[in-house]
């Protein structure tokens, strides 16, 4: 299985200030054959499922906000919050899809 | 806009089996080009990968639950299941029903979700 460990487990960050989170893969999951990370970030407020925010390791989807960016390649990524807001608050969690079973980092919990 | 919703016993006795069914609205089950499966989250704690399915019937299964898990399409109801067995305490958590996308290449993400709903497992 490949495992995904995130760092921090969480972090403080003030209003208008910048969050980053780190997250490692056990083994690469960047697939040769098309040039492509198969990783993902999701974000989980209280009581809700969790919201897809970021596919490919850095592709926004639909309707994300522009202050998320994901990036990274092989083993390493990081997804950066600009100019954190309140409605920001929540667990984020990455994901691998390159192998089954896919599996998930341990999440990150952002706090103001 | 796909909708998802989990369905199912809040409570079920150890040593039994869990039975979940998520209705899939708005979007058919049978299209082309998407998977549709389970990811559970303990109170508290991560998410956790169950199954997925295509609704022609392959499927895919996370080996540390294999043996006790079933995941199953219904086409004609646009719905699709999960049966887990012999649950233990260790099986209580949030589950929730996802769509995956297929990658002709390897594997999936989650891309719309249920609301979940937990299942307790206790005596």
């Amino acid at each position: 299985d490949i495992v995904m460990t995130q760092s921090p487990d969480s972090l403080a960050v003030s209003l208008g200030e910048r969050a980053t989170i780190n997250c490692k893969s056990s083994q690469s999951v960047l697939y040769s054959s098309n040039n492509k990370n198969y990783l993902a970030w999701y974000q989980q407020k209280p009581r809700q499922p969790p919201k897809l925010l970021i596919s490919w390791a850095s592709t926004r989807e639909s309707g994300v906000p522009d202050r998320f960016s994901g990036s990274g390649s092989g083993t390493d990524f990081t997804l950066t919050i600009t100019s954190l807001q309140a409605e920001d608050v929540a667990v984020y969690y990455c994901q691998q899809y390159y192998s089954i079973p896919v599996t998930f980092g341990g999440g990150t919990k952002v706090e103001i | 806009q796909v909708q998802l919703q989990e369905s199912g016993p809040g409570l079920v006795k150890p040593s039994e089996t869990l039975s979940l069914t998520c209705a899939v609205s708005d979007f058919s089950i049978s299209s082309s080009g998407y998977y549709w499966g389970w990811i559970r989250q303990p109170p508290g704690k991560g998410l956790e990968w169950i199954a997925f399915m295509y609704h022609s019937g392959s499927s895919y299964y996370n080996p540390s639950l294999k043996s006790r898990v079933t995941i199953s399409v219904d086409t004609s109801k646009n719905q699709f299941s999960l049966r887990v067995s012999r649950v233990t305490a260790a099986d209580t958590a949030v589950y929730y029903c996802a769509r995956i996308p297929l990658d002709p290449y390897r594997s999936g993400r989650f891309d719309y979700w249920g609301q979940g709903t937990l299942v307790t497992v206790s005596s």
